[in-house]
């Protein structure tokens, strides 16, 4: 079935360093894409999203690739702080807004000072 | 302040006595979802609404069951839990087309 992964479930980088999180889809149709943080007892909280008409999008700190030839999605934190120590997820909907997503199984980001 | 609240935040109950799972949104939003959240399995829909009186499955929606009487609420309702609906669970609601907002979760124990 699709499916929505992740290539590494662990990921651990020194303070000030640039962090990437990688992410592979299956599902060909799909052309809304979310990534999520989530920390120890919380919710998954919104990070950035793009769409599928788009290749890159950036935010503060925080840039979303997006590389519909291979079905891959990556998530690139700068200057990674310990408060960004946490599980992120990314999340994939083929309708277009995010009231139907399929999320991957999430990478633990540790941030060593 | 615009959030999603669940109650009861943790709850352990027995085999069989029907809980509720109640989320409420202030944002106004359409669409609302439960999930819930395993261990090595990641989050995984059960059900989610469009609107008011409008809801469908997701992908693991037996043994569960949700209403949308009014837009701002959206129960979880399970009639008869069994163990395997321990888990953490989460709502979330979003605008159109919008990314979802999640509530703080509810952690369920079912002995």
């Amino acid at each position: 079935g699709e499916s929505v992964g992740l290539h590494l479930p662990t990921l651990s980088v020194q303070e000030g360093d640039n962090s990437i999180i990688n992410c592979a889809y299956s599902n060909s149709a799909s052309d809304y894409f979310i990534w999520y943080k989530q920390e120890s007892g919380k919710g998954p909280q919104f990070i950035i999203d793009i769409r599928s008409n788009m290749d890159k999008r950036q935010g503060q700190r925080v840039t979303v690739l997006l590389n519909k030839t291979v079905k891959h999605l990556s998530l690139q934190i700068a200057a990674t702080q310990p408060g960004d120590s946490a599980v992120y997820f990314c999340a994939e909907n083929i309708r277009g807004g995010s009231e139907k997503l399929v999320f991957g199984k999430g990478t633990k980001l540790t941030v060593n000072p | 302040e615009a959030q999603v609240t669940q109650n009861p935040r943790y709850l352990i109950t027995v085999t069989g006595k029907k809980l509720t799972v109640t989320c409420s949104q202030n944002m106004n939003h359409e669409y609302m979802s439960w999930y819930r959240q395993d261990p090595g399995l990641g989050l995984r829909q059960i059900y989610y609404s469009m609107n008011v009186e409008v809801t469908d499955k997701g992908d693991v929606p037996e043994g569960y069951k949700v209403s949308r009487k009014e837009k701002r609420n959206f129960p979880l309702i399970l009639e008869s839990p069994s163990p395997n609906q321990t888990s953490l669970y989460f709502c979330a609601s979003s605008g159109a087309a919008d990314t979802q907002y999640f509530g703080p979760g509810t952690r369920l124990t079912v002995l």
